[in-house]
């Protein structure tokens, strides 16, 4: 059975920061991972989608790198901002199962 | 695109009564919709998958009788709360997957989120 750790639980840094946030799996026959962000409150927004063949994604300061061997993925933030600060989850999926989360990384970025 | 709406926001009601918490996929036809609940502090937990036209498929320990789901269109799926306890009180998240969409394929779109409090 699949399972994702996420590793800090909770990360305050001040504005312009880079920063690396972990995601751990223990089945690597992945078929994609997918990092999220969510706002208190709110639903879920992607960020970045890996499929299993990929090594990395980018999207502006924002940068996902897939080790599968390890079973880890990071997400880079560049140049943070306050407007970063929300829970930043990891999802992983197998072939032929569904989504499974990771806890989420809450992220405080001060001005 | 790829928008996924979700209806009400959120929802205040009686203990014992039953709530109905609509999913649409505003853009695209979803094949595909989910189910999640989240408790305060807590990470997304999958509740059921929904195929349009099919019966839902339920994770193991959750309710199927209490956690109605219909999928009757490609563009909305319901979830009713049947006799709703302060214990369902919860975040509940849907999200849809298209399998048709080019480009995307792979991807889950999530809508905002329905905030149910039970009294």
């Amino acid at each position: 059975k699949q399972e994702v750790t996420q590793i800090p639980a909770a990360l305050s840094v001040p504005e312009g920061e880079n920063l690396v946030l972990n995601c751990s799996f223990t089945d690597s026959a992945i078929y994609n991972l997918q990092w999220f962000r969510q706002d208190p409150g709110k639903g879920l927004t992607s960020l970045l989608l890996i499929q299993s063949s990929q090594r990395e994604q980018t999207s502006g300061r924002l940068n996902a790198s897939l080790d599968k061997s390890s079973g880890r993925s990071t997400l880079y933030i560049a140049a943070s901002q306050p407007g970063d600060s929300a829970t930043y989850l990891c999802a992983v999926r197998n072939y032929g199962q569904n989504f499974v989360f990771g806890p989420g990384t809450r992220l405080s970025v001060l001005p | 695109g790829a928008v996924v709406s979700q209806h009400p926001s959120w929802v205040i009601c009686k203990s014992g009564t039953s709530v109905k918490i609509e999913c649409r996929s505003l853009d695209f036809q979803a094949t595909t919709m989910f189910w999640y609940r989240q408790f305060p502090k807590q990470s997304l937990m999958l509740m059921a998958t929904s195929n349009e036209g099919s019966k839902a498929t339920y994770e193991q320990g959750v309710e199927k009788d209490k956690f109605l789901i219909n999928h009757a269109s490609l563009t909305l799926s319901t979830l009713t709360v049947t006799s709703a306890h302060p214990e369902d009180s919860s975040f509940y998240i849907c999200s849809a997957r298209d399998f048709r969409t080019s480009g995307r394929p792979d991807e889950q779109f999530f809508g905002p989120g329905t905030r149910l409090t039970v009294l």
